[in-house]
């Protein structure tokens, strides 16, 4: 199984549609992020959290919206999507307390909005 | 935006080759992440680096801290198909901090 988590895996939702995007780790880590990727731009952070009700801005946050509820559990939301919103979405984690950092990713979320 | 620089963009390479690709910037890193990501999958771990200096091996796959804490680099010998793919290099400056990627090498190897 895997350690994180993305649900789901694919959608297709509608212009002006609110749609959630769910990620889950089983690593135990404290830091989760998400990203988007476009083809040749490489991975963009949207937000991060470096703990439960911690949430802070990347580079790329309008628009978008996440909660922090658990530290397991790290959901990204769309309020009203818009079709250059289509990309591939991770999440990942990372361990603040171990003496090295690395992030490890979820297997993406494809969201296509027409 | 970006911060980190990865060449080639892309590379097209025969089987058995060995592959040389780079990331560089313009501030000091004091890790030095490398990802490989195939179609439909997120980036997975390949090698990390900690230690300016450092050269860490994974199989067919030896990664390098720069000196100059400014660049790192990966090479794969022997090339083999499976290693298709998108090679990402990540950056993190200090604790605390978060990573910074390239946009990635994408590399296809030629049977």
């Amino acid at each position: 199984d895997a350690d994180v988590t993305q649900t789901p895996r694919n959608r297709i939702t509608k212009t002006g549609k609110r749609i959630m995007l769910e990620c889950s780790q089983t690593k135990g880590h404290d830091r989760m992020y998400w990203y988007r990727q476009d083809p040749g731009l490489g991975l963009r952070l949207i937000y991060y959290s470096f703990d439960v009700k911690d949430i802070n801005k990347g580079e790329i946050s309008d628009g978008y919206s996440v909660s922090r509820q658990a530290q397991a559990k790290f959901s990204l939301s769309l309020e009203s999507a818009i079709p250059n919103q289509t990309a591939l979405y991770f999440c990942a984690t990372s361990d603040s307390r171990g003496m090295n950092t690395e992030a490890f990713f979820g297997q993406g979320t494809r969201l296509t909005v027409v | 935006g970006q911060q980190l620089n990865q060449s080639p963009q892309s590379m097209f390479i025969q089987e058995g080759e060995d592959v040389s690709m780079n990331c560089t910037s313009s501030s000091i890193f004091n890790t030095w992440l490398w990802y490989k990501q195939e179609p439909g999958e997120g980036p997975v771990l390949l090698i990390a680096l900690y230690k300016a200096g450092e050269l860490t091996s994974n199989g067919r796959l030896t990664a390098q801290f720069g000196i100059t804490r400014k660049d790192s680099f990966l090479n794969i010998s022997a090339s083999i198909p499976s290693d298709v793919g998108i090679y990402f290099c990540a950056g993190l400056r200090n604790y605390g901090q978060n990573f910074v990627f390239g946009p990635g090498t994408r590399l296809s190897v030629l049977p």
